[in-house]
């Protein structure tokens, strides 16, 4: 049972543009949401991450929006570069479960110059 | 401050063989996750170690086992290989359990291909 949808699979931005990636999930008992970032050949890196205690947490061009009764939650990259492409993971995990993480399927993101 | 290690990078293996793959956590981590990457799809958790004891274990068979050391470094053991099981194996390292928000730190993985 998949508990983290992503979508979309795939994702072409023009140099400048805003990229959003959604993701849903099924499990009300996940309190911790973070985004990964993964170029070819390389484990996924931590980008953001939020809690549902908030509805928006931004670090520089990159901004989380979480919708606690919608149960879903979104990654805006404002002024997308070349260099931000890559393939993006949402996750979920819970206290009751460790910090064990259950991944979205993913969305490879390429940039257009 | 060193990040998490993986070896070996790349590994082939035919089917019916058994595997040992080896992580070196994050300094000053006490706890390791395993994760099996497939090819073009999110990492699945396979299971985690603190303190040398297995504390989760994700839906994968018991055929999947692992080891984790006094100085936190672990192994991820998988015997009678499947063609399935071709994929990317990352190791995550992080502080403690208890809290879902402690941040895992991954590995640059070990691509296992199965013939």
């Amino acid at each position: 049972q998949q508990q983290v949808k992503q979508s979309p699979q795939s994702l072409i931005v023009q140099k400048g543009g805003i990229s959003i990636i959604n993701c849903a999930y099924e499990n009300t008992a996940f309190d911790y949401f973070p985004w990964y970032q993964q170029f070819p050949g390389k484990g996924p890196a931590l980008l953001i991450a939020i809690r549902p205690d908030v509805s928006e947490k931004k670090e520089g061009r990159f901004t989380i929006s979480f919708n606690k009764s919608a149960k879903q939650f979104s990654l805006h990259i404002m002024d997308s570069q070349p260099g931000d492409s890559a393939t993006y993971f949402c996750a979920a995990s819970g206290s009751n479960a460790g910090n064990m993480l259950t991944f979205g399927g993913g969305t490879r993101l390429m940039v257009k110059p | 401050e060193t990040g998490v290690t993986q070896s070996p990078t790349h590994l082939i293996k035919t089917r019916g063989q058994q595997v040992t793959l080896r992580c070196s956590s994050q300094s000053g981590h006490n706890t390791v996750s395993w994760y099996q990457q497939a090819l073009g799809q999110g990492p699945q958790f396979i299971f985690q170690y603190y303190r040398e004891e297995e504390n989760g274990r994700g839906n994968f068979p018991p055929r999947f086992s692992g080891l984790q050391f006094p100085n936190y470094s672990s192994e991820l053991n998988v015997n009678a290989l499947e063609l399935d099981d071709s994929a990317l194996y990352l190791c995550a390292s992080s502080l403690g359990t208890s809290a879902s928000y402690n941040e895992q730190f991954f590995g640059p993985g070990t691509r296992l291909t199965v013939l």
